[in-house]
């Protein structure tokens, strides 16, 4: 099965300080791959997803992500965060040898941003 | 379109009891989705299903059952509740077309096995 692979579990930050979250996945053929957010108490959200194309994707809320196939990950960036940024950050793998194309998902990145 | 809803938020049960989260979706999504969330962890897979009258498991089935008599519903049943069984459950559909397009998630129900 897919495992997907998030490094950093919690993630301090002061405002207008740049972000990156790393995730890797185990899979070499052909992914989707998506970065959900989660704020608290709400459900998860999608930021952005890559399917094929142009490896780098931007998303809602000047969040970006990289693919890059031979090192098999997909990190989540921005420029400068902002207090409201605080939330889980999940990276997922749509792997699609599953018969309905099953997510598997990272244990998730807490981000807590200080004013 | 309400999206994906889920009913209850909150439950508390005691061990060996059962019951049944439900979840609705209104888009006409033909996949729909049960995952769990524990602390820490990332969503597991317990069961999904790709059209009415199909369903089949993910990673972590055991304890639970699902039914998918609608396109719209998407029930999930705990017969015998155990504390394992704690956690945070979120349902999601996923449109027909193509394997790229996104999951919606409800807003998930929140279980404690006591």
């Amino acid at each position: 099965a897919q495992s997907v692979s998030q490094h950093n579990h919690h993630v301090i930050l002061s405002e207008a300080a740049s972000l990156e979250l790393g995730c890797n996945y185990s899979y070499g053929g052909t992914v989707n791959l998506f970065w959900y957010v989660q704020y608290p108490g709400q459900h998860l959200q999608l930021l952005l997803k890559y399917f094929s194309g142009d490896p780098l994707v931007k998303g809602i809320k000047g969040f970006e992500a990289e693919f890059i196939k031979s090192k098999f990950s997909f990190n989540l960036r921005k420029p400068s965060v902002q207090w409201s940024d605080t939330a889980e950050y999940f990276c997922a793998v749509n792997d699609l040898r599953t018969g309905a194309n099953n997510l598997f998902f990272g244990t998730g990145t807490r981000l807590t941003v200080i004013p | 379109n309400a999206g994906v809803t889920q009913t209850p938020k909150f439950r508390i049960l005691k061990i060996g009891q059962s019951m049944t989260l439900q979840c609705t979706q209104d888009m006409n999504h033909n996949y729909m989705y049960w995952y769990r969330q524990d602390p820490g962890m990332g969503l597991k897979l317990i069961y999904y299903s790709v059209g009415a009258g199909i369903t089949d498991k993910g990673e972590v089935p055991n304890g639970y059952n699902v039914s998918r008599s609608t396109t719209e519903d998407f029930p999930l049943r705990l017969e015998l509740a155990a504390p394992s069984q704690t956690s945070v459950y979120f349902c999601a559909s996923r449109g027909l077309a193509g394997a790229e397009n996104e999951q919606f998630f409800g807003p998930g129900t929140r279980l404690t096995v006591l």
